[in-house]
């Protein structure tokens, strides 16, 4: 069974500022991936960024980037520069090898307020 | 490109009423499908997925069924709501299979969701 942990359920930042969203996770699976999207208001599910267990590399996509400690199965979402278009939820998902389906493991998000 | 398409937006239905919400995706074959629930403020609840027709997978036992009656159709139907059953309800879709001892790094794109409310 896999399991994910988003232990901030809201925070404030400040425009312009940086904002890290805490994930850890507990998996059996030596091969796993950890997923970050982002829900505004609306309700729609944006996809924002991916992390393979076995890429070297920490994952980075334009103003996003994941700090990935395998260790410790944490996988943090780093915002950079926020902007008040980043309030949102944001939740980190996960799937295992051995999940049927490529279904993804979901945690119950962080909510995050910009103020300008 | 590929999309997908879920509606309606809102329901408002009584209790004992029978609900079908309808999922559908363009411009790909064979994918994974899947339907969540999300509560209010809350993280997304896998409820089914279904990774070809007819084939079905139930996550929690509920008063919910699923159906794929076509390649890209996924249906979330149930004969009787429920007060509990409120809430927002996201389809979502994959690329099919993945490469052997690799997990696959396709993510899951989502619907804009039904918010249902049971009276």
């Amino acid at each position: 069974a896999q399991k994910i942990t988003q232990t901030q359920p809201g925070m404030f930042v400040q425009e312009k500022e940086a904002v890290t969203l805490d994930c850890t996770y507990d998996t059996s699976d030596q091969s796993y991936g950890l997923f970050w999207y982002k829900q505004p208001s609306s309700g729609e599910m944006i996809f924002l960024i991916y992390q393979g267990s076995y890429d070297e590399q920490n994952a980075t996509e334009g103003r996003y980037s994941l700090n990935f400690q395998k260790a410790r199965k944490s996988a943090n979402l780093v915002i950079s520069a926020s902007q008040l278009g980043d309030s949102a939820m944001y939740f980190c998902a996960m799937r295992g090898l051995k999940a049927a389906g490529n279904k993804l493991t979901f945690g119950g998000g962080t909510r995050v307020l910009v103020k300008p | 490109s590929q999309t997908i398409h879920q509606w309606p937006a809102t329901l408002v239905q009584p209790v004992g009423s029978p609900l079908s919400l309808e999922c559908t995706v363009e411009g790909t074959s064979n994918p994974n499908l899947y339907w969540y629930r999300q509560a209010a403020g809350r993280g997304l609840q896998l409820l089914f997925y279904s990774v070809g027709i007819g084939q079905i997978s139930s996550e929690v036992p509920q008063n919910l069924s699923a159906s794929r009656p076509q390649d890209r159709q996924f249906i979330l139907s149930s004969k009787k709501l429920l007060l509990s059953d409120s809430g927002f309800y996201l389809c979502a879709w994959s690329p099919p299979g993945r490469m052997p001892k690799m997990v696959s790094n396709q993510p899951q794109h989502f619907g804009d969701g039904t918010r249902l409310s049971i009276l």
